[in-house]
C-alpha cells in the first residue's frame, strides 16, 4: 500500500516558469489538500478538495491552481513561479468524516522541496 | 486564521513532562495533533472531538476545552523518540458537521535530551 505519493521530491525552477506538483493516493480518500511549509510559519493550507470535481481555496491560494478529475489524483500547478513560492509542499489525504461524524486521520506525502531562483 | 501554539520551543531531559497548548479564535469542531521529525512528513497522533471523545496515541494524552477553544497535549515521561515539531490542526464546523479542512498552528519544537 503506497499511501500518498508526491513527485518530484526536489525541484529547482527559474522565476516565471510553470510546473505541476503531482500527488496521488491509493486509499480511496475523498478529501485531499495541499500545504506549504515555511520556517516559523507552520503548515499553511493552499487548496483542498472534498471529492472529484470539487475544489476550494485555503489560506494561501494565490499563484496556485488545482483541479481534481479523479479520486486518486490532486495536482498542484504553479502558473508563473516566484521566489516567494520557495517552500516545502505537502499533499495530504483523508476520509472526509468517519461514522461518528468526527474528523479522521490525515496521511501526508513525503513532500516536494521547491526552490525558485 | 491559524491557531496559536505555545510554547514555540521546549527542551527536556528524558523522563520529564511537557505541555503544548493550542488556542483558536474560532469555534472548533475538533482538534488534531501531529508530530513531524526533521526532514519527514507530519504523522498523526490524535483527534479530540466535541463531547470529549479522543482517538489516537496510547502514550500521549490531550484535552479539548470547547468553550475556551483550546487544546493541550500532555507528554509525560518523555523519551528521545518524542523529539520533533508538534502541530495542532483545527477543524471548524461546516453546516452543522465538519469536513476535514485542517488549519494548522505554527508548531512547537520539542527537543528531548539524554
Amino acid at each position: 500500500n503506497a499511501g500518498v505519493t508526491q513527485t518530484p521530491k526536489f525541484q529547482v525552477l527559474k522565476t516565471g516558469q510553470s510546473m505541476t506538483l503531482q500527488c496521488a493516493q491509493d486509499m480511496n480518500h475523498e478529501y485531499m489538500s495541499w500545504y506549504r511549509q515555511d520556517p516559523g510559519m507552520g503548515l499553511r493550507l493552499i487548496h483542498y478538495s472534498v471529492g472529484a470535481g470539487i475544489t476550494d481555496q485555503g489560506e494561501v491560494p494565490n499563484g496556485y491552481n488545482v483541479s481534481r478529475s479523479t479520486t486518486e489524483d490532486f495536482p498542484l500547478r504553479l502558473l508563473s513561479a516566484a521566489p516567494s513560492q520557495t517552500s516545502v509542499y505537502f499533499c495530504a489525504s483523508s476520509y472526509s468524516t468517519d461514522s461518528t461524524g468526527g474528523g479522521t486521520e490525515a496521511f501526508f506525502g513525503q513532500g516536494t522541496r521547491l526552490t525558485v531562483v | 486564521q491559524q491557531p496559536v501554539q505555545s510554547p514555540q520551543a521546549v527542551i527536556l531531559r528524558e523522563g520529564e513532562d511537557a505541555v503544548i497548548n493550542c488556542s483558536s479564535s474560532k469555534a472548533l469542531y475538533s482538534v488534531h495533533w501531529y508530530r513531524q521529525k526533521h526532514g519527514e512528513a507530519p504523522v498523526f497522533l490524535m483527534i479530540l472531538l466535541k463531547g470529549g471523545e479522543q482517538k489516537g496515541h496510547d502514550k500521549i494524552s490531550a484535552s479539548f476545552n470547547e468553550k475556551k477553544q483550546q487544546s493541550s497535549l500532555y507528554l509525560t515521561a518523555s523519551q528521545l523518540s518524542y523529539s520533533g515539531t508538534y502541530f495542532c490542526g483545527t477543524v471548524v464546523p461546516f453546516f452543522g458537521g465538519a469536513t476535514n479542512k485542517l488549519i494548522f498552528g505554527t508548531g512547537t519544537l520539542l527537543a528531548v535530551q539524554p
